[in-house]
């Protein structure tokens, strides 16, 4: 597609439920980062896909978080038994390789624990 | 460890006053990306520029300048005759060459009144 994707854009979810959320990246793209934003707060980082290599895990918050990606494509962001902490908008960005490592960023899906 | 200060919180400006805004990075790469994002009040981060910490050279884009300085480990930008449609939160960000994640500064929300 032309630019990052996301699903859903808003999302309202009961406490103690698990959710999915889903990053289309640009078509091409090797590398994929997902992060949280809390309201009026900065990004805070939380997974990073870099083509095959092993992510990097590194911000995730919690063992109830965690995220994949296939190959080079869409990659799922899963909270399990979320809490009402974790409401934020959460943004996927890509960027196309090494030496174009700017980053672009999908709307991002907000994210409400009630 | 790498790191981006934002020190400036919030700034207010005038329609046409010209307005810096503050970024500095610490990194032990010797090869690595600095970048300066938009985020207007959509949401969408909006990528501005990039700049390679072997080109030191200033850049304009109309009225957008960077100034990058190695000695002092500082990517200011300025926005010259600031204009409303400039209010936004302006995140600094910094990536090493070797592939590893984007880190952001805690955003800087400028507001412009007319």
């Amino acid at each position: 597609g032309a630019g990052v994707s996301q699903s859903p854009s808003n999302k309202v979810t009961e406490k103690g439920k698990d959710v999915e959320l889903r990053c289309d990246p640009i078509s091409g793209h090797t590398a994929l980062y997902w992060y949280r934003q809390r309201l009026g707060q900065g990004l805070e980082f939380l997974i990073y896909f870099q083509g095959n290599s092993a992510p990097d895990k590194s911000g995730l918050p919690s063992d109830r978080f965690s995220a994949e990606r296939t190959g080079e494509s869409v990659s799922t962001l899963t909270i399990q038994r979320t809490q009402q902490e974790d409401s934020a908008v959460y943004l996927c960005a890509s960027s196309l390789n090494r030496d174009l490592p700017e980053a672009f960023f999908g709307q991002g899906t907000r994210l409400t624990v009630v | 460890a790498q790191k981006v200060t934002q020190a400036q919180t919030e700034i207010s400006v005038v329609e046409k006053e010209d307005v810096t805004l503050d970024c500095v990075y610490e990194t032990r790469d010797t090869t690595y990306y600095l970048f300066w994002y938009k985020q207007p009040p959509s949401g969408e981060l909006v990528f501005l520029i990039r700049r390679n910490s072997f080109d030191e050279q200033n850049e304009i884009s109309g009225r957008y300048s960077w100034n990058f300085q190695k000695s002092t480990s500082s990517f200011n930008f300025t926005i010259t005759a600031s204009q409303v449609v400039d209010s936004a939160v302006y995140f600094c960000a910094l990536k090493g060459a070797g592939g590893f994640k984007t880190i952001f500064g805690a955003g800087t929300r400028l507001f412009v009144k007319a």
